[in-house]
């Protein structure tokens, strides 16, 4: 999984420019996983999630891929803007009802 | 869309009071988790519910307690609140894998 620490990974990138988030999880028989985007003092938003029978998902102006092999996924937001500029996580469940949730990626959008 | 509210964006507490954490759901979920948040640590979980008058520990419920009276109400409660309480308050629902969160509410005791 993702590591914890005081500061969060960054990741800045000019408007109109793709954003790839990265994301690393430790359990191979995780068979589920979502993104969410939490803006500053506000809650966590779900934006998509995967199964794992699948390797790609799309959705408006996002896409994550899903690479079983290496136990990884990413977020790629197309031609970002100053709107998504946040901290993004993954997660993934964990048995029973918790779920396992990243450190996240802040991301920020330069004008 | 699922809306998930909290009682208060932001809160102010003295040591020892007792806090109330409200948090409502409105799309008939059987789940319902209270987080906290602070920086470094990310999300931990504190206690959540997966039917009316049932609940689970999480990992943090030291010096919490809640309630689940009714199947959209879920409440949190700091019998005496401690400055190490002061945190960021996420509420969330579900009825499937995913979770869907209230806005947060900012607990700060003094």
């Amino acid at each position: 999984g993702e590591s914890v620490g005081l500061h969060l990974p960054t990741l800045s990138v000019q408007e109109g420019d793709n954003s790839i988030i990265n994301c690393a999880y430790s359990n191979s028989a995780s068979d589920y996983f979502i993104w969410y985007k939490q803006e500053s003092g506000k809650g966590p938003q779900f934006i998509i999630d995967i199964r794992s029978n699948m390797d790609k998902r799309q959705g408006q102006r996002v896409t994550v891929l899903l690479n079983k092999t290496v136990k990884h996924l990413s977020l790629q937001i197309a031609a970002t803007q100053p709107g998504d500029s946040a901290v993004y996580f993954c997660a993934e469940p964990a048995g029973g009802f918790k779920t396992i949730f990243g450190a996240g990626t802040r991301l920020f959008v330069k004008a | 869309d699922v809306k998930v509210t909290q009682s208060s964006r932001y809160l102010v507490k003295r040591t020892g009071e007792k806090v109330f954490l409200e948090c409502v759901q409105d799309m008939d979920h059987e789940n319902m988790f209270w987080y906290r948040q602070d920086p470094g640590l990310g999300l931990r979980l504190i206690y959540f519910s997966y039917d009316v008058k049932m609940k689970e520990k999480g990992d943090i419920p030291e010096g919490y307690s809640v309630s689940r009276e009714k199947k959209e109400r879920f409440s949190l409660i700091l019998e005496s609140a401690s400055t190490n309480q002061t945190s960021m308050y996420l509420c969330a629902s579900s009825s499937g894998l995913a979770q869907f969160f209230g806005p947060g509410t900012r607990l700060t005791v003094l």
